[in-house]
């Protein structure tokens, strides 16, 4: 199993461009999760997942979008990349909530850079 | 406002010594996950407990519900348990994260 798979690894975008980051996990898992990781900050959540066709919002959702149109692929788009999404993104994926022992899968993270 | 505090930010040891981390939180919670972070940048999940005390290797997690605290321990440290060490307390559907304790075990 490859477990929780994120592309690209790095990323530079100039101010007003748009992306996509791709999230894949192969473990079946029907929460998905993503967080930005800035210094001296925790991870904090983006937009979030429980299943195939649902998204919510986190924490920080402005300037990001999200579509899980499959169970196991997990998008996030930036329509007007802006400076201050300058940040390390990190996808995570878990199997159900907390009634299970269901830890928390993290992908290798995206860093992304916009000038 | 934090809703996860953690204790010491940074923190370095000597190999060999007994090490602890500290976690406080202010949310009703489910479960309490232990977390470890390379300096490359990989996150692994270490722990994840809703009572009592975990123990695998030289690692061992606590949790006191009642005092919303939970510590990380670790035995006989060594060079390669630097890392950063994130406390994240499980609402169910979300996850609130401390900032991280960063260890530096010395040879």
């Amino acid at each position: 199993n490859a477990g929780v798979t994120q592309t690209p690894k790095f990323r530079v975008l100039k101010t007003g461009q748009s992306m996509t980051l791709l999230c894949a996990q192969d473990m079946n898992h029907e929460y998905m999760y993503w967080y930005r990781q800035d210094p001296g900050m925790g991870l904090r959540l983006i937009h979030y997942s429980v299943g195939e066709g649902t998204t919510a919002k986190g924490e920080v959702p402005d300037g990001y979008n999200v579509s899980r149109l499959k169970k196991q692929n997990f998008l996030l788009g930036l329509e007007s990349a802006a400076p201050s999404q300058t940040s390390v993104y990190f996808c995570a994926s878990r199997l159900l909530g907390s009634w299970i022992n269901s830890p928390l899968h993290f992908g290798n993270g995206t860093r992304l850079t916009v000038t | 406002k934090n809703e996860v505090e953690q204790s010491p930010q940074n923190l370095t040891a000597q190999e060999g010594e007994f090490i602890t981390i500290n976690c406080s939180y202010s949310v009703g919670i489910s479960a309490l996950h232990w977390l470890q972070q390379h300096p490359g940048g990989g996150i692994v999940s270490l722990f994840m407990l809703s009572s009592g005390k975990k123990k695998h290797g030289r690692l061992i997690a606590t949790i006191n519900i009642q005092e919303k605290h939970s510590s990380l321990h670790i035995t006989a440290s060594h060079p390669r348990d630097s890392a950063v060490y994130i406390c994240a307390v499980d609402t169910g559907n979300q996850f609130y994260f401390g900032t991280g304790t960063s260890l530096t075990v010395i040879p």
